[in-house]
């Protein structure tokens, strides 16, 4: 299995440019859902998926879209950049929303210039 | 809401010492307690979890300990070594993944 998979590793956008950072798991998990991290921030919930379909928000949701056609993709997109958005940014999943273990893929460090 | 505090933000020991990281949460309803260690370049992995009618958990030289009452829970890292240096998070949530909050990190770093 290769757990979570995230591309691309780095990126670097102009204001205003739009992109989706995408996200995969090959683990058959129900549960998906973005953070981003900022440093003395910790990680923060931008939005989640409790199966395909289904979205909803997190914590930091503005700026950012999600969808979830299938069980195995979870597209992050990010509307118009802002420097506000420089970060790096993880997806996770778990097994259902009430499996508290969480598999983190290896992010996407992103600057908006 | 759940808050999460964690102490120290960084922390530096001597190869073989000991390492404590600290944190404390809000919610008295909070019922589990992980924590992440992540490494440069890596996305956090779950290293240790313990739930609330625990008080202490151990797994080789790793243990968390937690205290309902004071509504804290701590991580202790024995005889430490030079992988152990890192980014460890603690988290704590009561009902669900997508309510699961953690703490702002603490960079531990391992001296030689």
């Amino acid at each position: 299995n290769a757990g979570v998979t995230q591309t691309p590793e780095f990126q670097v956008l102009k204001t205003g440019q739009s992109m989706t950072l995408q996200c995969a798991q090959d683990m058959n998990h129900e549960y998906m859902s973005w953070y981003r991290q900022d440093p003395g921030m910790g990680l923060r919930l931008i939005h989640y998926s409790v199966g395909a379909g289904i979205t909803d928000q997190g914590e930091v949701p503005n700026g950012y879209n999600v969808s979830r056609s299938t069980t195995e993709d979870f597209p992050l997109r990010l509307l118009s950049a802002a420097p506000s958005q420089t970060s790096v940014y993880f997806c996770a999943s778990s097994y259902d929303d009430t499996s508290y273990e969480q598999y983190f893929g290896p992010g996407t460090r992103l600057t908006v210039t | 809401g759940e808050n999460v505090e964690q102490h120290p933000s960084t922390l530096s020991v001597q190869e073989g010492d000991s390492a404590v990281i600290k944190c404390t949460y809000s919610d008295s309803a909070s019922n589990y307690f992980p924590w992440y260690k992540q490494e440069l370049g890596k996305g956090p992995q779950l290293i240790i979890d313990i739930r609330s009618n625990v008080g202490e958990k151990k797994d080789q030289r790793i243990a968390v300990t937690l205290n309902k009452t004071a509504k804290h829970f701590s991580l202790h890292i024995t005889e430490t070594q030079p992988e152990d240096s890192a980014v460890y998070f603690c988290a704590a949530t009561y009902s669900s993944a997508s309510k699961i909050i953690f703490g702002s990190g603490t960079r531990l770093s391992i001296r030689p």
